[in-house]
């Protein structure tokens, strides 16, 4: 069993529909990262959060420190928002653990 | 705004050639990272770097080797490329203390035939 599992791994969805992504992990952390990675590679950075929520723009990120789990919301997607998700789970020093990412399609 | 560079973005070598990946960094971190990423098993870890000339193994170093020369920039070294090194591999730097952030490079596609 991985030690950071996203759900699900593949996602369609419909153009203004309202879209959740979670990430559960099993070990202790000092922050997680939602990472997104369009078609050709680059990973952009959405969030990094120890606590409770952040939001910018249309995107929402949870996390919950004693259920050891966070959760990245989309409202009103978008075609654009058509990416992979990634979870990362920072345990200190230099250690991430990374989610197998969750591929998500918007429909226009 | 933090760049990081990768030197390609696709490459095609020949089994049992030497690679050269560099990545540069221009906002004096003193971490960086070097990933490969594959279908169902996510980034994974091959070496990292805290300072210049200090390496320490990931998960998955072997068959690949690195060098850090200057702050700004992460080598990674395939001595002897295989098929089985064909994958995308990412870059990525932060800061040393704290909770740091990783920022990526924008990865680099390798095809080993």
């Amino acid at each position: 069993k991985n030690e950071v599992e996203q759900s699900p791994q593949n996602l369609t969805a419909q153009e203004g529909e309202f879209i959740t992504i979670n990430c559960s992990y099993s070990v202790g952390i000092s922050a997680l990262h939602w990472l997104q990675q369009h078609p050709g590679g680059g990973i952009v950075s959405l969030f990094m959060l120890s606590s409770g929520k952040k939001k910018h723009g249309r995107l929402i990120a949870t996390i919950n420190i004693q259920e050891k789990h966070s959760s990245l919301h989309i409202t009103a997607s978008h075609p654009r928002d058509s990416a992979v998700y990634i979870c990362a789970a920072f345990s200190g020093t230099y250690k991430y653990i990374f989610g197998t990412g969750t591929r998500l399609k918007v429909l226009a | 705004d933090v760049k990081v560079t990768q030197s390609s973005r696709y490459l095609v070598k020949r089994t049992g050639e030497k690679v050269f990946l560099e990545c540069v960094q221009d906002m004096d971190h003193e971490n960086m990272f070097w990933y490969r990423q594959d279908p169902g098993l996510g980034l994974r870890l091959i070496y990292f770097s805290y300072d210049v000339k200090m390496k320490e193994k990931g998960d998955i170093p072997e068959g690949y080797s690195v060098s850090r020369e200057k702050k700004e920039r992460f080598s990674l070294i395939l001595e002897s490329a295989s098929t089985n090194q064909t994958s995308m591999y990412l870059c990525a730097s932060s800061f040393l203390a704290g909770v740091n952030e990783q920022y990526f490079g924008p990865g680099t596609r390798l095809t080993v035939t």
